[in-house]
C-alpha cells in the first residue's frame, strides 16, 4: 500500500533563509506526487505536482521540488522564505482507484514557522 | 470563478443527530471526493465519485453516506453522528490533469 512520510512535524526558519521540507513515499509504480499548503482555517492549495519528465518541478509562490526515485523522495524547497509562507505543508501521492479517479494519500504534514 | 464551495463552514451536533454537508464545483470536473482531516493524521478519503451517477467507498466510509446529485454537487451525510466524527471535512474535485482542488472545509464538532 502507498504511504507518505514527512519526518519533520515542525520547522522554524528565519525570514530570508532557505527552506527544505522532506517527503518520502512508498509506491509500487511511477508515482504522481504533489505538495499542498494549508493556511490556518483554510483549505488546501496545490503548490506543485510531479507526473513525469523533468525531475525538478517548479510551482507557485517560488517553490520547487525535486523527485529522486533512488531515494523515494520528493523534497520541497524555497531559496528565500517570506513571513507569509508560514503554514502547514502536505506531501501526497496519488493512486488509481478501482472505480476511477485517484486517491491522494497524504503525509501528516510539516508545520512551518517563520521568524522575523 | 468560485472553484469548490462547501456549506456549512462550522457545525455542532449532538450524538445521534444527522446532517448533510454540501459541496459544489463549477469547474466541470468529473471526479469528486470527500476527505476528513484529523490532527496528526493528514487527510483520509471517505468516499469518492468518479463520475456523475457513481459513488464508491474510500478508506474510512463507516458512518457516512454520499450522493452525487449531478455533475456539480456531491453531498456527504452523517445519519447518526458520533464523537469520533468530530473532524474537518474537505471536498475536492479533480481536473482532467489529475490535480485535486479543495474546498475551504467544514469544521464539525459532535458532542
Amino acid at each position: 500500500a502507498q504511504s507518505v512520510t514527512q519526518p519533520d512535524i515542525h520547522i522554524t526558519v528565519s525570514e530570508g533563509a532557505s527552506l527544505e521540507l522532506r517527503c518520502n513515499y512508498s509506491y509500487g509504480a511511477t508515482p504522481y506526487l504533489f505538495w499542498y499548503v494549508q493556511s490556518p482555517g483554510q483549505g488546501l492549495q496545490l503548490l506543485l505536482k510531479y507526473f513525469s519528465g523533468d525531475t525538478l518541478v517548479q510551482g507557485i509562490k517560488g517553490f520547487e521540488a525535486e523527485f529522486k526515485r533512488s531515494q523515494s523522495s520528493f523534497n520541497l524547497r524555497k531559496p528565500s522564505v517570506h513571513w507569509s509562507d508560514a503554514a502547514e505543508y502536505f506531501c501526497a501521492v496519488a493512486s488509481i482507484l478501482t472505480g476511477g479517479g485517484n486517491k491522494l494519500t497524504f503525509g501528516t504534514g510539516t508545520q512551518l514557522k517563520v521568524e522575523l | 470563478n468560485a472553484g469548490v464551495t462547501q456549506t456549512p463552514k462550522f457545525q455542532v451536533l449532538k450524538t445521534g443527530q444527522s446532517m448533510t454537508l454540501q459541496c459544489a464545483q463549477d469547474m466541470n470536473h468529473n471526479s469528486m471526493y470527500w476527505y476528513r482531516q484529523d490532527p496528526g493524521m493528514g487527510l483520509r478519503l471517505i468516499y469518492y465519485s468518479a463520475s456523475e451517477g457513481t459513488t464508491d467507498k474510500g478508506e474510512v466510509p463507516n458512518g457516512y453516506n454520499v450522493s452525487r446529485l449531478n455533475k456539480r454537487e456531491f453531498s456527504l451525510r452523517l445519519e447518526s453522528a458520533a464523537p469520533s466524527q468530530t473532524s474537518v471535512y474537505f471536498c475536492a474535485s479533480e481536473s482532467w490533469g489529475g490535480e485535486q482542488y479543495f474546498g475551504p472545509g467544514t469544521r464539525l464538532t459532535v458532542t
